[in-house]
């Protein structure tokens, strides 16, 4: 079976400054590897996806997250925080054989003025 | 653009009472997922389907059934509502036999047991 945990539920950054929100997997084979957005009151929406083509990879609203197999980790990026950009992102994951997905329990982003 | 609707955004029901989700997507998509969210637990797979009367189990079946009449249309049902069913419903699609598979997902039922 795979996971995925999230690494802290709640990250609170100012306008401007780094956004760094923590993915590790476990699977034992290479998965396929999302980041999902939920603005609130939306369903969710797709960040970027891992497809094995390239461990950087750029997703939108500048956004990005690097494959690390040695860590087993899929950490999420954005050099600099905007006010839109407070929402709950999920990471999740998938086998290569598998239309299910595995969700992280999600972290909650603030951005402060 | 590809869209995923629900039939409710906010939904009010009292326990014991029989609830219908649905969930209508107009991408052609061969599979639909109905999953729960809440605090802390992110989201959990209720149930999913690969096609038109085909359904499986996901992780969190109990009390909750499904049916899958036509291709866009997935309904989830509550046969006797109860407290613990009070959460946020999401329901998503995917298309067959495109890798990684990329699921869109509807706006959200906040439902309510009371």
């Amino acid at each position: 079976a795979q996971s995925v945990t999230q690494l802290g539920s709640h990250v609170s950054v100012s306008e401007g400054a780094l956004v760094l929100l923590r993915c590790n997997y476990s699977s034992s084979v290479p998965p396929y590897l999302f980041w999902y957005v939920q603005y609130p009151n939306q369903g969710l929406q797709l960040l970027l996806k891992y497809t094995s083509a390239a461990t950087l990879v750029k997703g939108i609203n500048g956004f990005e997250a690097e494959f690390k197999k040695s860590e087993t980790s899929f950490h999420l990026t954005k050099p600099s925080a905007h006010m839109r950009d407070a929402a709950e992102y999920f990471c999740a994951v998938s086998r290569s054989n598998d239309y299910k997905l595995s969700f992280g329990a999600g972290t909650t982003v603030t951005v402060r003025a | 653009d590809v869209k995923v609707t629900q039939s409710s955004r906010y939904l009010v029901k009292r326990t014991g009472e029989k609830v219908f989700l649905e969930c209508v997507q107009d991408m052609d998509h061969e599979n639909m997922f109905w999953y729960r969210q809440d605090p802390g637990l992110g989201l959990r797979l209720i149930y999913f389907s690969y096609d038109v009367k085909m359904k499986e189990k996901g992780d969190i079946p109990e009390g909750y059934s499904v049916s899958r009449e036509k291709k866009e249309r997935f309904s989830l049902i509550l046969e006797s509502a109860s407290t613990n069913q009070t959460s946020m419903y999401l329901c998503a699609s995917t298309e067959s036999e495109v890798y990684p598979p990329e699921q869109y997902f509807g706006p959200g039922t906040r439902l309510t047991v009371t």
